[in-house]
């Protein structure tokens, strides 16, 4: 999981809520990504941004939120109008000159 | 559109025995492709890519992979299975759009038997 953290490792939402899903990463990487996992359909990405203060949806944003204030955060908020939020949610950072992503140890969100 | 195939959900092996683990991919130009593999409740971990060069790449933990340009394939393999390979192994290839979106196939799960 290299220099990647995430946190919680496990978060319950209650219907209504926002819940916020933490990503640090101390590996200097400029980009950073956020995915959802669920069974049998491998990851999808929801948000990535390339630098600071700039963020791109991707393929699944809806009801969901990030910013990216420091370089080395890309917080991930999960709101209410994301009627299906079970997943494991895993982040990942890339540096400028490579072509490998590296991911966190995930955060498994559960509705109560 | 670009997109990655895993056609087995799950690939079962005796210990010692040679193991393969199939991926297909479906891109335009040169493609960029990587494996992962994942532990239960955990991230995943980097095992190898492909960017250019020789079509054999040597990874982490004894693995490898095969390009192969004109089956649009990049199997991964091992020459011997261990017990603790039994894990999920996912392989992406990176999407050609920009941004560096990875594309990734459904996993396999591979089970190493004693």
């Amino acid at each position: 999981d290299g220099g990647i953290t995430q946190s919680p490792k496990y978060l319950f939402r209650k219907e209504g809520q926002n819940v916020t899903l933490s990503c640090e990463q101390n590996l200097n990487h400029d980009a950073m990504y956020w995915y959802r996992q669920d069974p049998g359909q491998g990851l999808r990405l929801i948000y990535y941004s390339q630098i600071v203060n700039d963020f791109q949806k991707g393929d699944i944003a809806e009801g969901y939120s990030v910013s990216r204030e420091k370089k080395e955060s890309f917080p991930l908020t999960v709101t209410s109008a994301q009627k299906n939020p079970t997943a494991f949610y895993l982040c990942a950072s890339k540096g400028d000159s490579q072509e490998t992503q590296y991911f966190g140890p995930g955060t498994r969100l559960l509705v109560l | 559109a670009q997109s990655v195939a895993q056609p087995e959900d799950q690939v079962n092996v005796a210990e010692g025995n040679p193991l393969t683990v199939k991926c297909t991919y479906s891109v335009s130009g040169n493609p960029y492709l990587f494996w992962y593999v994942q532990y239960p409740n955990r991230g995943l971990q980097f095992l190898l890519k492909y960017i250019t060069g020789d079509n054999l790449v040597k990874g982490s933990y004894g693995f490898e992979a095969e390009f192969n340009k004109s089956q649009t394939s990049f199997h991964l393999k091992k020459p011997s299975a261990l017990v603790s390979d039994s894990a999920l192994y996912f392989c992406a290839v990176r999407d050609k759009g920009g941004y560096n979106k990875l594309i990734f196939g459904a996993g396999t799960r591979l089970a190493v038997h004693p």
